[in-house]
């Protein structure tokens, strides 16, 4: 049982690249969200799923896209990366009583 | 809305020095509670958690939180900080169910002095 497993761990672009943060969980958790973390932000919400083929926005949405082709993915994408992107990305898993999240990808863009 | 107030962003304590951290919260339902952990650089673990029933709740690393609802007030302690307990310290709530977001608090950073 892994968790909530994150790829990559660490990612540099320049401005205008695109990207897939990936993310994946093995506990059949219907919920999962992507979160990221800036210094005296905490976590901001990103995108969220209850499900296969559901999908919502969070508070941050903009530049973000999602998909949830299957239970177990939830990648987050970045079309055209910006400076204003950089920051620490988590996913995260939730059944009713607890939260998972993954170690992170911390991404540069510059 | 739904809301997670940590008014402190950051606390320093001298090591085997009490600490508490304080957590309030705005919810329209009976919330489910959390505290999570994050040490430098690494992803975050859960400390504990409240739904129901007694509202003084243990966790682990030896940390315990108090609900009180009149108080809308989640706050975490531990009577004797060890190092090790250097960290930044999130306070979350929620709904019952499963399949909304936890809201978050900011934050607070804990740094422990010898």
């Amino acid at each position: 049982n892994a968790g909530v497993t994150q790829t990559p761990k660490f990612q540099v672009l320049k401005t205008g690249q695109s990207m897939t943060l990936q993310c994946a969980q093995d506990m059949n958790h219907e919920y999962m969200s992507w979160y990221r973390q800036d210094p005296g932000m905490g976590l901001r919400l990103i995108h969220y799923s209850v499900g296969a083929g559901i999908t919502d926005q969070g508070e941050v949405p903009n530049g973000y896209n999602v998909s949830r082709s299957t239970t177990e993915d939830f990648p987050l994408r970045l079309l055209s990366a910006a400076p204003s992107q950089t920051s620490v990305y988590f996913c995260a898993s939730r059944e009713s009583d607890e939260q998972y999240f993954g170690p992170g990808t911390r991404l540069t863009v510059t | 809305a739904q809301s997670v107030t940590q008014p402190d962003i950051h606390i320093t304590v001298s090591e085997g020095a009490s600490l508490e951290l304080r957590c309030n919260y705005s919810y329209g339902a009976t919330p489910y509670l959390f505290w999570y952990v994050q040490s430098p650089g690494q992803g975050l673990q859960l400390l504990l958690k409240y739904f129901s029933g007694d509202t003084l709740v243990q966790g682990i690393k030896g940390f315990e939180a108090e609900f009180k609802r009149s108080q809308s007030s989640f706050n975490l302690r531990k009577p004797s900080v060890h190092w090790s307990d250097a960290a930044e310290y999130f306070c979350a709530v929620g709904p019952h169910s499963g399949n909304t977001p936890l809201v978050f608090g900011k934050g607070t950073r804990l740094s422990v002095i010898a």
